[in-house]
């Protein structure tokens, strides 16, 4: 197994420009999420899905689209990029349920840079 | 949004040291508290789960224990090593999905 994968490793990007960050997980699991890592703020959601379909947003969603239209893929679409998003992204995976009980597979990560 | 605070922020140990973190939480609507482990340049992995409350999991040198009704998790690593080097992240989840939120993070160094 492959695991969570993400696409691209590195990007940068001008003020203005879209873009799509790609993540894929091959262990069957209904959940995924993306997150952005900041100095001094650890993790925060962006926006999560609970099986092809369904989307909903996390705490940072202004700014990013995604879409679930196969249990495997999660992309997260960048509108019209700025600097405030000059981050590192992280996608996540994990069976699903009442009861969040269930550890989360974390991906590479892409280190995204907005000039 | 979920409040969650984690404590100390950072914390320089020696070789051999033990040492343990705080995970405070709002104690309703609480379903699981996680805990990862996150080295410079990698991804988070998955320590421990825990739903009940009571609950203390343990890994090699690394042990966690969960009180729900008050709104806390510790995390306690005996004679740290180098290895141990790295943020620990909690996070509470809760509601219907596997969503979670998470704490700022503990960054631990220990020194050889």
């Amino acid at each position: 197994n492959a695991g969570v994968t993400q696409t691209p490793k590195f990007q940068v990007l001008k003020t203005g420009q879209s873009m799509t960050l790609q993540c894929a997980q091959d262990m069957n699991h209904e959940y995924m999420s993306w997150y952005r890592q900041d100095p001094g703020m650890g993790l925060r959601l962006i926006h999560y899905s609970v099986g092809a379909g369904i989307t909903d947003q996390g705490e940072v969603p202004n700014g990013y689209n995604v879409s679930r239209s196969t249990t495997e893929d999660f992309p997260l679409r960048l509108l019209s990029a700025a600097p405030s998003q000059t981050s590192v992204y992280f996608c996540a995976s994990s069976y699903s349920g009442v009861g969040a009980n269930y550890e989360q597979y974390f991906g590479p990560g892409t280190r995204l840079t907005v000039t | 949004i979920l409040n969650v605070e984690q404590s100390p922020q950072s914390l320089h140990v020696q070789e051999g040291d033990s040492t343990n973190f705080t995970c405070s939480f709002p104690s309703s609507n609480f379903y699981a508290l996680h805990w990862y482990r996150w080295e410079t340049a990698k991804s988070p992995e998955a320590l421990f789960v825990m739903t009940l409350n009571g609950d203390e999991k343990k890994k090699g040198r690394i042990s966690a224990t969960l009180n729900t009704k008050e709104g806390y998790s510790y995390l306690y690593i005996k004679g740290s090593q180098p290895e141990d080097s790295a943020t620990y992240l909690c996070a509470p989840g809760g509601g219907a999905t596997n969503k979670l939120i998470f704490g700022t993070g503990t960054l631990l160094a220990v020194q050889p």
